[in-house]
């Protein structure tokens, strides 16, 4: 079945280490994205990829990097300059060439800093 | 980034009665799209709307785009225990996508 993979679905971090979290996609698409959810702030964006080996900074991407060296995988670090990285992230991906694609999301990871 | 506000943030209904969610934007939209993400979940994709006007419908849920394409509604008419959730609305150019607050749905049985 095609899809969007999010590993781990649970991730413990202690101050000061970086983490990084996996989105795969076998979807073929060319786009993908990645969002913060926190209560009440809905899905915020943090980086997004069009192509591969191109990346753009979304509104909260300080403290965040990511890299697209294969178009089915974007992964996203979570450095230790992020002040408050605890949060659930969700990866997504869609059709690039379509005037208006729709979203998939992968199943997130819920990120605890310790 | 493209300023997509919705309310209310929290509603409480008790089964049976209906329910609607709004989304409002400072700019023109290109589309609308709605998703639901379930307690725990990830947001799924519900519809997309394109048309100034347009409305859709879904068994009980009725989307609506208004005629301005700033705004957007979804309503359920006699919500069942199932449409527990989140529901986004959202906004894609096939660059980015950016997406309301949600409105965070709680069905009392």
């Amino acid at each position: 079945d095609g899809g969007i993979t999010q590993s781990p679905k649970y991730l413990f971090r202690k101050e000061g280490q970086n983490v990084t979290l996996s989105c795969e996609q076998n979807l073929n698409h060319d786009a993908m994205y990645w969002y913060r959810q926190d209560p009440g702030q809905g899905l915020r964006l943090i980086y997004y990829s069009q192509i591969v080996n191109d990346f753009q900074k979304g509104d909260i991407a300080e403290g965040y990097s990511v890299s697209r060296e294969k178009k089915e995988s974007f992964p996203l670090t979570v450095t230790s300059a992020q002040k408050n990285p605890t949060a659930f992230y969700l990866c997504a991906s869609s059709i690039r060439d379509r005037g208006n694609p729709e979203a998939f999301f992968g199943q997130g990871t819920r990120l605890t800093v310790v | 980034g493209q300023q997509v506000m919705q309310i209310p943030q929290y509603q409480h209904v008790q089964e049976g009665e209906d329910f609607t969610t709004y989304c409002n934007s400072s700019t023109t939209l290109s589309n609308i799209q709605w998703y639901k993400q379930r307690p725990g979940g990830h947001p799924v994709f519900l519809i997309q709307l394109v048309k100034s006007g347009e409305v859709k419908k879904q068994k009980r849920l009725t989307f609506q785009f208004g005629e301005a394409k700033k705004n957007s509604s979804l309503h359920i008419t006699a919500t069942q225990t199932t449409d527990v959730g989140t529901y986004f609305c959202g906004s894609g150019t096939g660059n980015q996508f950016y997406f309301g607050t949600g409105t965070s749905l709680t069905v009392i049985p």
